[in-house]
């Protein structure tokens, strides 16, 4: 969906444990769904992908499930570490031209 | 591998006045993105060109921003004239566009102030 207002969520979680955000979606005809990571100052970078006819995806330290009844996209990142720290983005792809719309964001902040 | 090379990182200008950005996607992305970036909010979607052909531009203030993508390689975006509303960063992406290539490879934007 489209970004709203000027406060991101923020989850601040200690060094060492899990992390999960959560994202909700706009399109049900969305067929493609990634997660960005933003660094201050820096364009968004590529965590881990997953198409909508998978409902799990696991990469180096970083899992993404998708439910699809409820629109809805998670994010989890084990062992959260200090570089970990980032505004997290969701996105969706829709249509057969490929367009990719941004979620809201959420800022994590990990506790040393 | 090259990245997507974005210029200027930084631009401050007046209300009214005119700024253009450059973009060096990928070699061999054919799908090239702009998105404007308002301070905490996520990637606003402003054009995405397929080649060197406009595939989306329904959220391009047209009567004050163009982009072009000349040969279906590097593109630029202007603004003219500027309003203090368009402080942002504007960033470049681009991606292979094709199934299994739909990944976006963003650049490190140009950030601009509109005093």
């Amino acid at each position: 969906g489209e970004s709203v207002g000027l406060h991101l969520p923020t989850l601040s979680v200690q060094e060492g444990d899990n992390s999960i955000i959560n994202c909700a979606y706009s399109n049900s005809a969305s067929d493609y769904f990634i997660w960005y990571k933003q660094e201050s100052g820096k364009g968004p970078q590529f965590i881990i992908d997953i198409r909508s006819n998978m409902d799990k995806r696991q990469g180096q330290r970083v899992t993404v499930l998708l439910n699809k009844t409820v629109k809805h996209l998670s994010l989890q990142i084990a062992a959260t570490q200090p570089g970990d720290s980032a505004v997290y983005f969701c996105a969706e792809k829709t249509g057969g031209y490929q367009k990719v719309t941004f979620g809201i964001g959420t800022k994590l902040q990990v506790i040393p | 591998e090259a990245g997507v090379a974005q210029s200027p990182r930084y631009k401050i200008i007046e209300k009214r006045q005119s700024v253009a950005f450059w973009c060096n996607p990928i070699s061999g992305h054919a799908t090239l993105y702009w998105y404007q970036q308002i301070l905490g909010q996520g990637p606003k979607l402003l054009i995405q060109f397929q080649n060197n052909g406009v595939v989306d531009d329904s959220q391009l203030p047209k009567d004050r921003f163009s982009a072009e993508r000349l040969k279906g390689v590097d593109s630029t975006l202007k603004i003219q004239p500027a309003k203090l509303e368009d402080s942002a960063v504007y960033l470049c992406a681009s991606s292979a566009g094709t199934l299994g290539g739909e990944k976006l490879f963003f650049g490190s934007g140009t950030q601009l102030s509109v005093l």
